[in-house]
C-alpha cells in the first residue's frame, strides 16, 4: 500500500511566523500534491509537482510557496503565516504516467493560526 | 476547465437503509471520475474509480457508481449503510490528457441513525 505521511497531525503557530508543512511517500511516485481543506469548500489545490525541483501553481497559490529536493519529499512553506491560512492541509502522491492513476493522501496536518 | 458538483451537503440515512450520493461534473472530453470518503480526522481515501469501459464500476466497502454519460453523472450508489459509513464523501474528475490535477466538489456530509 502507498503509504503518504505528514509530519504533524496538529500544529498551533503564530501570525507571521514561517511555517513548514512536511509531507513524504514510501511509492517512489513523481506527482505530489498540496490542498487546504475548508468546510463548505471541498479540497482547493495550491501547489503540485511533477519531478524534483518542479513546480506548478494551484488554484490558491497566494501566501505559499513549496519546496522538492527530494522525489519522496513535499514540503508547504507559509512564509508569514496569517489567521486566514488556519485550515487542514492535505498531502497526496500519484504516479506520473496517466490521469487514470488516483491520489493517494495523507492523513492530513490541522493547522492554527492565532 | 473541469468542475463537480454534490448538490447535497448533508444526508441522514438509517442504518439499513439504500444510499445514493449525487455527483455532477462538466468536462469536455471523456473524464476520470473519482469517489473518496474521509472518516473524520482522517485523510481520504479512494473507495472507487472510473476511467472507461463498463460504466457501472464497484469500489471497496460494498459501494458502486455508474456514469452516465447523458447525465453527466456519476452517483454513488450502496444497498445497505452500516454506522461505520458515517462520513464525508467527495466526488473528484481528472482530465484526459495530462493534466494532472483533480477537481474535487465540496463534498457530502453522512449521518447514519440506528
Amino acid at each position: 500500500d502507498v503509504k503518504v505521511t505528514q509530519s504533524s497531525r496538529y500544529l498551533v503557530k503564530r501570525t507571521g511566523e514561517k511555517v513548514f508543512l512536511e509531507c513524504v511517500q514510501d511509492m517512489d511516485h513523481e506527482n505530489m500534491f498540496w490542498y487546504r481543506q475548508d468546510p463548505g469548500l471541498g479540497l482547493r489545490l495550491i501547489y503540485f509537482s511533477y519531478d524534483v525541483k518542479m513546480k506548478e501553481k494551484g488554484d490558491i497559490p497566494e501566501g505559499y510557496s513549496v519546496s522538492r529536493e527530494k522525489k519522496e519529499r513535499f514540503s508547504l512553506i507559509l512564509e508569514s503565516a496569517s489567521t486566514n491560512q488556519t485550515s487542514m492541509y492535505l498531502c497526496a502522491s500519484r504516479p506520473g504516467t496517466g490521469g487514470n492513476q488516483p491520489q493517494h493522501f495523507g492523513d492530513g496536518t490541522r493547522l492554527s493560526i492565532l | 476547465a473541469q468542475s463537480v458538483t454534490q448538490p447535497d451537503i448533508h444526508i441522514t440515512v438509517s442504518e439499513g437503509a439504500s444510499l445514493e450520493l449525487r455527483c455532477n461534473y462538466s468536462y469536455g472530453a471523456t473524464p476520470y471520475l473519482f469517489w473518496y470518503v474521509q472518516s473524520p480526522g482522517q485523510g481520504l481515501q479512494l473507495l472507487l474509480k472510473y476511467f472507461s469501459g463498463d460504466t457501472l464500476v464497484q469500489g471497496i466497502k460494498g459501494f458502486e457508481a455508474e456514469f452516465k454519460r447523458s447525465q453527466s453523472s456519476f452517483n454513488l450508489r450502496k444497498p445497505s449503510v452500516h454506522w461505520s459509513d458515517a462520513a464525508e464523501y467527495f466526488c473528484a474528475v481528472g482530465a484526459y490528457f495530462g493534466n494532472e490535477k483533480l477537481t474535487f466538489g465540496t463534498g457530502t456530509r453522512l449521518t447514519i441513525i440506528p
